[in-house]
Parts: structure tokens; C-alpha cells; sequence
């Protein structure tokens, strides 16, 4: 069972800094299957990054991924203030498809 | 525009069954697998359960396996998740989610949750 590691707990920036959050596997997985999701109170995830750097439909430049084997990434290069969210990452390669436990990033 | 609409959560007691709903439009249901993910009061995403767009291939998180049982009709564009044999530790907003593509990968369109709680 391939466990997802994400730190840190909680990122506090300010609008227009660049933040950095990190996803790590237990064991070595293929890029293509990691993806990064966002989640704001009281709505449903959004998806954000899928095959470890690609960005879904809609989604800003601002917010890149990238990393391989066990470790990867999620960048956004400047805080907009609706950025300010919980993320998570999740693997596909295998059963069961886990995610990480998820990283808040809150208004500093 | 996708659309994902769960329904059939509510109130039940310990060692109860409930099967929950998702209707879908606007993609070609059986072109895309599906997913269930659930979120505890205060807690993060749990993946639960997901199907392949045909139905051949599903797949359950160690938690539920041998409880819950995942389907899909796609002649009616819906997915099914039955739960029988419910726990306290079940007691979270459950969500559809549609795949990328026909086998199981990362998920695009998340309906809003339906509330699922166990108590007696």
C-alpha cells in the first residue's frame, strides 16, 4: 500500500509570496499517476494537477507541479488571496488510491 | 456543462444499509470511470471506492471491502454505491467524482456531497 506523505501541516504566506507544498510516497510511483487537488470550506475538491505537472482545465499558470519516484511538488508562483485553501495530493497507480492528508495554506 | 448529483444519504443506525446515488449528464457516462471519495466532520479526503466505465474493474479502500458495493448503470447515466453493514466510523459528506478517462485516474468534476451519518 503506497502512503502519501504531505508536508508541511500548514503554510502560512501572504498574498504574492510563492509557496511550496511537498507530497511524498512511500514507495516509488510513476509520474503520470499523482495528482494535486484544492478544497475550500464546504465545497467540494477541486482538481488542480494530474500526471504529477499537468494542469487541469482552467486552472492558472500560476500553479505548476512537478517531482517524480517519490517525491513531487505543487508551486503556485504568487498567492492570490483565493488561493488560500486546503491541497492534496493523490496517487492512482494502485489500490488504494490514497491521498496525502493535506496541507492548509492560511493567510499570514 | 458536467453535472454530478449525488442523493440518498441521511440518517442511519449502526449495522443499517443505505445506497447512495449519482446522476450524471452532460459527458458520456460510460466513456469515463467513476469514484467515491468521503470526508469525516473535520477531517480530509478518504478515497472509498471506483469503477471502470464499463463496470468490468472495481476497486475498495480496505475500510469498506466486503461492506460496500459499487456499480453503475450506464443506460440510466448513474452510479450506485450500496452500504450495508454501517459504523460511526462511516459518518461523512460522501462525493461522486468523474475520471479523466475510462480507467481509474485522478478525477475531474466532484458533485456537492450527500450527508451520510450513523447513529443510533
Amino acid at each position: 500500500e503506497i502512503v502519501l506523505t504531505q508536508s508541511p501541516g500548514t503554510l502560512s504566506l501572504s498574498p504574492g509570496e510563492r509557496a511550496t507544498l511537498s507530497c511524498r510516497a512511500s514507495q516509488s510511483i510513476s509520474s503520470t499517476y499523482l495528482a494535486w487537488y484544492q478544497q475550500k470550506p464546504g465545497r467540494a475538491p477541486r482538481l488542480l494537477i494530474y500526471g504529477a505537472s499537468n494542469r487541469a482545465t482552467g486552472i492558472p499558470d500560476r500553479f505548476s507541479g512537478s517531482g517524480s519516484g517519490t517525491d513531487f511538488t505543487l508551486s503556485i508562483s504568487r498567492l492570490d488571496p483565493e488561493d488560500f485553501a486546503v491541497y492534496y495530493c493523490q496517487q492512482y497507480a494502485d489500490s488504494p488510491r490514497a491521498f496525502g492528508q493535506g496541507t492548509r495554506l492560511e493567510i499570514k | 456543462e458536467v453535472q454530478l448529483v449525488e442523493s440518498g444519504g441521511g440518517l442511519v443506525q449502526p449495522g443499517g444499509s443505505l445506497r447512495l446515488s449519482c446522476a450524471a449528464s452532460g459527458f458520456i457516462f460510460t466513456s469515463f470511470a467513476m469514484t467515491w471519495v468521503r470526508q469525516a466532520p473535520g477531517k480530509g479526503l478518504e478515497w472509498v471506492s471506483s469503477i471502470s466505465g464499463t463496470g468490468a474493474s472495481t476497486y475498495y479502500a480496505d475500510s469498506v471491502k466486503g461492506r460496500f458495493t459499487i456499480s453503475r448503470d450506464n443506460s440510466r447515466d448513474t452510479l450506485y454505491l450500496q452500504m450495508n453493514s454501517l459504523r460511526a466510523e462511516d459518518t461523512a459528506v460522501y462525493f461522486c467524482a468523474k475520471a479523466l478517462v475510462v480507467v481509474v485516474s485522478a478525477t475531474d468534476y466532484w458533485g456537492q456531497g450527500t450527508q451520510v451519518t450513523v447513529s443510533s
